[in-house]
């Protein structure tokens, strides 16, 4: 399979705990996002890489929210000292064109539930 | 900032039954993405509209670009139960990377 694949898929945690996510977008794309979906809202778009460049971050995106591209290929997402409020799936996308330009690839998405 | 509501919230219908729903928008969009959420799954593009009143064919699915640019519409003709899931509608921000979703409509179909 060579879409964007992410892990883990579900994820338990207790509050305070930290977490991370991971996303290996398809091959040729240098463009990844991360988003953040609620039950029953649409993804809500938390940041966005150029390779390995971090070019746009949202104000959804605490400083308890990191996230990485060291090589331009994975993406990582961590996560410090969870809240109940982070509950929530998140998505990693990629592309080769800009999102007014073209289609997002969406992966599986990483379920987040902190107790 | 920008906001996208779809109507209807959810539908409830029987196979075969076409479908309509729409997206309304408070500001212009250059481009109107439409993307189905299957549960579990993460969103799959549908149809991208990239001009002004153009109309948009994929299989028994059509959308819309409204004239105004701050509007688009979905029909599905001749429902089939792989059709059930959420619908959302997206548009990109200007000079940014953000794509912006809108409320999602749920589509269930009645056996």
């Amino acid at each position: 399979d060579t879409g964007v694949s992410q892990n883990p898929r579900h994820k338990i945690t207790k509050r305070g705990q930290n977490v991370t996510f991971r996303c290996d977008p398809i091959s040729e794309h240098n463009r990844l996002y991360w988003y953040r979906q609620t039950l029953g809202q649409g993804p809500e778009f938390l940041t966005y890489f150029q390779n390995e460049a971090q070019l746009e971050k949202s104000r959804l995106l605490s400083d308890r929210f990191s996230a990485e591209r060291p090589k331009g290929s994975f993406s990582t997402l961590e996560i410090q000292r969870t809240e109940q409020g982070d509950s929530a799936m998140y998505l990693c996308a990629s592309s080769y064109r800009t999102v007014g330009a073209g289609e997002l690839f969406f992966g599986e998405g990483s379920r987040l539930t902190v107790l | 900032g920008q906001q996208l509501n779809q109507s209807p919230q959810s539908m409830f219908i029987q196979e075969g039954e076409d479908v309509s729903m729409n997206c309304t928008s408070s500001s212009i969009f250059n481009t109107w993405l439409w993307y189905k959420q299957d549960p579990g799954e993460g969103p799959v593009l549908l149809i991208a509209l990239y001009k002004a009143g153009e109309l948009t064919s994929n299989g028994r699915l059509t959308a819309q670009f409204g004239i105004t640019r701050k509007d688009s519409f979905l029909n599905i003709s001749a429902s089939i139960p792989s059709d059930v899931g959420i619908y959302f509608c997206a548009g990109p921000g200007f000079g940014n990377e953000k794509l912006t979703f809108g409320t999602g409509t749920r589509l269930t179909i009645i056996p």
